[in-house]
């Protein structure tokens, strides 16, 4: 078992819909990342928390760190939002270095 | 720099070569990692730097690989005697420091080994 799993490992949605990516670790953490694989394979890094809620425009992370799982959502999905969504963790003991899951495709049709 | 570049972007070797990839960090950035991208996977922690210490390359697979930051800024990563299973994306980010601090990421480096 992955210290860190992401559902669904594929997603096609239609334009405008409501997304939700879900990730669980298993490890004690320090902080969870939400990054953005570009098709060209460039990393971003979208969140970075460690408790409650973050938002960013149409995105929105949230963390339970007692049931050790976080969402990514999508509102108002956009062709444009296309791409793997990565979930990654810092472990409490391994600084700012990450352990990932396997990433989530997500393709928003128009 | 900017942000951290990685070159090259694409390397196609053929089996049995030795090739050198390099990262260029964020120039205030103490904390170097080298990641390991398979197709259809998430990244793999390969070995981090911090300056010029590299204090964990637990990850790398094999003695073919290794690492360098001598003067604590670029890096370089090797892999010797290349094997079709090194086929992989080959990313670097790099972070203020070695505590919880977000990291960047460069644009990865498609390596094909044939």
């Amino acid at each position: 078992k992955n210290e860190v799993e992401q559902s669904p490992q594929n997603l096609t949605a239609q334009e405008g819909e409501f997304i939700t990516i879900n990730c669980s670790y298993s490890v004690g953490i320090s902080a969870l990342h939400w990054l953005q694989q570009h098709p060209g394979g460039g990393i971003v890094s979208l969140f970075m928390l460690s408790s409650g809620k973050k938002k960013h425009g149409r995105l929105i992370a949230t963390i339970n760190i007692q049931e050790k799982h976080s969402s990514l959502h999508i509102t108002a999905s956009h062709p444009r939002d296309s791409a793997v969504y990565i979930c990654a963790v810092s472990g409490r003991l391994s600084g700012s270095r990450l352990t990932f899951g396997e990433g989530t495709q997500l393709t928003v049709n128009p | 720099g900017a942000g951290v570049s990685q070159s090259p972007r694409y390397k196609v070797t053929k089996r049995g070569q030795d090739v050198t990839l390099r990262c260029d960090p964020i120039s205030s950035h103490a904390t170097l990692y080298w990641y390991q991208q398979a197709l259809g996977q998430g990244p793999e922690f390969l070995t981090y730097f911090n300056y010029e210490a590299q204090p964990d390359k637990s990850g790398l697979p094999s003695d073919r690989f290794s690492a360098e930051r001598p003067e604590g800024s670029i890096s370089t990563l090797t892999i010797q005697r290349t094997e079709q299973r090194d086929s992989a994306m080959y990313r670097c980010a790099s972070s203020l420091d070695q505590t919880n601090t977000e990291a960047f990421f460069g644009q990865g480096t498609r390596l094909t080994v044939v």
